[in-house]
C-alpha cells in the first residue's frame, strides 16, 4: 500500500531555532502533499497545500514566512518552522493523495519548543 | 464552504457491543467524498472507510460500515463487535469536487470498556 514516511517523529528545539520536518512518499509519486497542525485534543487544521515544483498554497492565517514549505520532487515535501517559539509547539502531520480517493498520512511529528 | 460536524466529543462502549459515531456535513458541491479516520494515541491517521456521494450502496470494510443518508447529510460510522483496540479518536472528513483538501470534524474519542 501507499506509504508516507515522516521524520522526525519527535523533536525538541530551543526557542529561536529552525526545525525541518520531512515527508517522503515511498512507493508512489505525490504531486500534492498537505500539511496539518493539530493541537492537543483538537482536530487537524490544514496549514498548506504543497505542490511539486511550485509555491505552496497557504490557508488563511498561516504565516508563510514562518512555515516554509518546499516540494522539490515528486516524493519529498519539507516543512521548516523558522524561528520557532513555544507557541509553535504542536503535532504536525503530512498527507498525500495516493489514489483516486485515498489519502495517506505520515506518522506525524511532535514538536516541542523550549 | 464545507463543514463537518461531530457532536459526540466522547463515547464509552462495552467491549463486543456495536457503536455508532455520528457525522453530519454541509456542502453545496454536487459531488463529494466522505472519509473516516482513526487516530490512536500514537498520532498516526489510519484510513477506515470511504463513501462517495454518488455511491448507491453504503460502504463496508470489515467491522466498519458507513450509514450514509444523503438527504439528511449524515455519514455515521458503525463499528460492529467493538474491541479494546478500537479505543482512539475518530475523525470524519470530507472532500469536495475539484478540491483535494480534506475538511475534518472535531473528532470523537471512543473508549472501549472491558
Amino acid at each position: 500500500g501507499a506509504v508516507v514516511s515522516q521524520h522526525p517523529s519527535r523533536v525538541i528545539c530551543k526557542s529561536g531555532t529552525s526545525v525541518k520536518i520531512e515527508c517522503r512518499s515511498l512507493d508512489f509519486q505525490a504531486t500534492t502533499m498537505f500539511w496539518y497542525r493539530q493541537f492537543p485534543k483538537q482536530s487537524l487544521m490544514l496549514m498548506a497545500t504543497s505542490n511539486e515544483g511550485s509555491k505552496a498554497t497557504y490557508e488563511q492565517g498561516v504565516e508563510k514566512d514562518k512555515f516554509l514549505i518546499n516540494h522539490a520532487s515528486l516524493t519529498l515535501s519539507t516543512l521548516t518552522v523558522t524561528s520557532a517559539h513555544p507557541e509553535d509547539s504542536s503535532f504536525y502531520i503530512c498527507s498525500a493523495r495516493a489514489s483516486s480517493y485515498g489519502y495517506t498520512f505520515g506518522s506525524g511529528t511532535r514538536l516541542t519548543v523550549v | 464552504a464545507q463543514k463537518i460536524t461531530q457532536t459526540q466529543p466522547g463515547m464509552f462502549v462495552q467491549e463486543k457491543e456495536a457503536v455508532t459515531l455520528d457525522c453530519t456535513y454541509d456542502t453545496s458541491d454536487p459531488s463529494y467524498g466522505l472519509f473516516w479516520y482513526k487516530q490512536p494515541s500514537s498520532g498516526e491517521m489510519i484510513f477506515l472507510i470511504y463513501q462517495g456521494s454518488y455511491d448507491q450502496q453504503n460502504a463496508t470494510e470489515g467491522r466498519y460500515s458507513l450509514n450514509f443518508q444523503k438527504a439528511r447529510k449524515s455519514a455515521n460510522l458503525v463499528i460492529s463487535a467493538s474491541q479494546l483496540g478500537d479505543s482512539a479518536m475518530y475523525f470524519c472528513a470530507m472532500r469536495g469536487v475539484g478540491n483535494e483538501k480534506l475538511t475534518f470534524g472535531t473528532g470523537t474519542r471512543l473508549t472501549i470498556i472491558p
